[in-house]
């Protein structure tokens, strides 16, 4: 069974506060995403990669910062948590060659900033 | 600009049927994705279209007209279970997924 693990469900952080987001894959996936997901809005790209040490910014990196040192696990971090970092942050990893093929999520962490 | 439009919300009746659409604008198309996403869950894939026409999967089917910008996905013998968020995703020209908001279906008793 296929499988995307973010570290947390649930995190709560105080303002300025640097964390840490991790996801880990068992597909061996060569790309790798992070998505925030606030109601009403759509999914929105943070960061992705396409490979190990690989990075692209997406549509909201402000504020955020990625890294992939493995290529099973990539990270995501907000260098100082502000009250508008409060989301749904949710990790996928697809194939290279993803022509036809969907993207697998992780479950999600629900981070709250106070 | 990129853009994706479902409805917010839906309501539908166990054992009906149900249409939810999707429109969309995006710069290039390389095919659309039905993801089912049920509250506080990661989003689960349901169905691929590339081409124009219906994709038939057990109580599931999703329809693409690309010179329309159309797709809809029909779930059939609503079942409580399918309570959830659906949502539309197209893959632009580079290759990136663009997201609606996504519809969230409820079924009734």
């Amino acid at each position: 069974d296929v499988k995307v693990t973010q570290s947390s469900r649930y995190l709560v952080k105080r303002t300025g506060e640097k964390v840490f987001l991790e996801c880990v894959q068992d597909m061996d996936h060569e790309n790798m995403f992070w998505y925030r997901q606030d109601p009403g809005l759509g999914l929105r790209l943070i960061y992705f990669s396409y490979d190990v040490k690989m990075k692209e910014k997406g549509d909201i990196p402000e504020g955020y910062s990625v890294s992939r040192e493995k290529k099973e696990r990539f990270s995501l971090i907000l260098e100082s948590a502000s009250t508008n970092q409060t989301s749904m942050y949710l990790c996928a990893s697809s194939p290279w060659d993803s022509e036809n093929t969907e993207a697998f999520f992780g479950q999600g962490t629900r981070l709250t900033v106070v | 600009g990129q853009n994706i439009d479902q409805p917010t919300e839906m309501t539908a009746t166990e054992g009906a049927i149900v249409q939810i659409n999707c429109t969309y604008q995006t710069s290039g198309f390389n095919g659309l994705f039905w993801y089912q996403q049920h509250a506080g869950e990661a989003p689960t894939f349901l169905s691929y279209n590339v081409l124009d026409g219906l994709e038939e999967k057990g109580r599931f089917s999703s329809f693409l007209s690309r010179s329309k910008g159309y797709s809809y996905l029909l779930l059939k013998e609503l079942q409580m279970k399918d309570s959830a968020s659906y949502l539309c995703a197209v893959r632009d020209s580079n290759y990136q997924l663009i997201w609606g908001a996504g519809t969230k279906l409820i079924i009734k008793p």
